[in-house]
């Protein structure tokens, strides 16, 4: 069973702050890692892909990948409050097409 | 970058009524396109997997005599809910995967309400 799993939240932060949003996922075959943006009744916007361990950088958002540990991470820094909304992490397998969902944890930027 | 077109954006309609729902990759040739309901509250759950020119691969639990894809161009992909009913309201959204670039680009979605 593929589980992606992230805390639910809320999530709130002051302007300005660093916000940390994590995930972990089961399957260790997972070799493919996104962060995808959801506003409230829209649609996700993709942010983040990361594919090796490390850290990946752009703009105010650093993608972590652990693979050993399992793990994947966000920061934002300088958080905004159009920062605010739902952060998705998802996960595919090697040559698959299919992306698994964790359930979401919504961010709070507080003015 | 990658643009998903999804329409119609939002649908009021009767139970009973079928619905289509469209889904165009605007600038790269999706030879697989995806389909998620979002119901309230809760993160994405795929549906199915729209393969050109083949049958589509579904989701333990969902009906595909109910929800129909079809994806018979490398840029279209269409679903439709048959017979909907007030159950099946809910936020639909596709994506297409950027073979080049590996992400899913998600369309707008679609917010259904059978009423």
């Amino acid at each position: 069973q593929k589980e992606v799993e992230q805390n639910s939240g809320p999530l709130s932060v002051p302007e300005g702050a660093i916000a940390s949003l994590n995930c972990t996922y089961s399957d260790r075959g997972s070799q493919s890692f996104f962060w995808y943006r959801q506003y409230s009744g829209k649609s996700p916007e993709l942010i983040m892909s990361i594919y090796s361990n490390g850290d990946k950088e752009d703009g105010r958002f650093t993608a972590q990948l652990n693979k050993a540990s399992q793990y994947v991470s966000l920061l934002i820094r300088d958080s905004q409050p159009s920062d605010s909304a739902t952060y998705l992490c998802a996960v595919s397998l090697t040559g698959a097409n299919n992306l698994f969902f964790g359930t979401g944890t919504r961010l709070t930027v507080i003015p | 970058g990658a643009v998903v077109s999804q329409h119609p954006s939002r649908v009021i309609c009767k139970s009973g009524t079928s619905v289509k729902i469209e889904c165009r990759s605007l600038d790269f040739q999706a030879t697989t396109m995806f389909w998620y309901r979002q119901f309230p509250k809760q993160s994405l759950m795929l549906m199915a997997t729209s393969n050109e020119g083949s049958k589509a691969t579904y989701e333990q639990g969902v009906e595909k005599d109910k929800f129909l894809i079809n994806h018979a161009s490398l840029t279209l992909s269409t679903l439709t809910v048959t017979s909907a009913h007030p159950e099946d309201s809910s936020f639909y959204i596709c994506s297409a995967r950027d073979p080049i670039n590996q992400p899913q680009h998600f369309g707008d979605g679609t917010r259904l309400s059978i009423l």
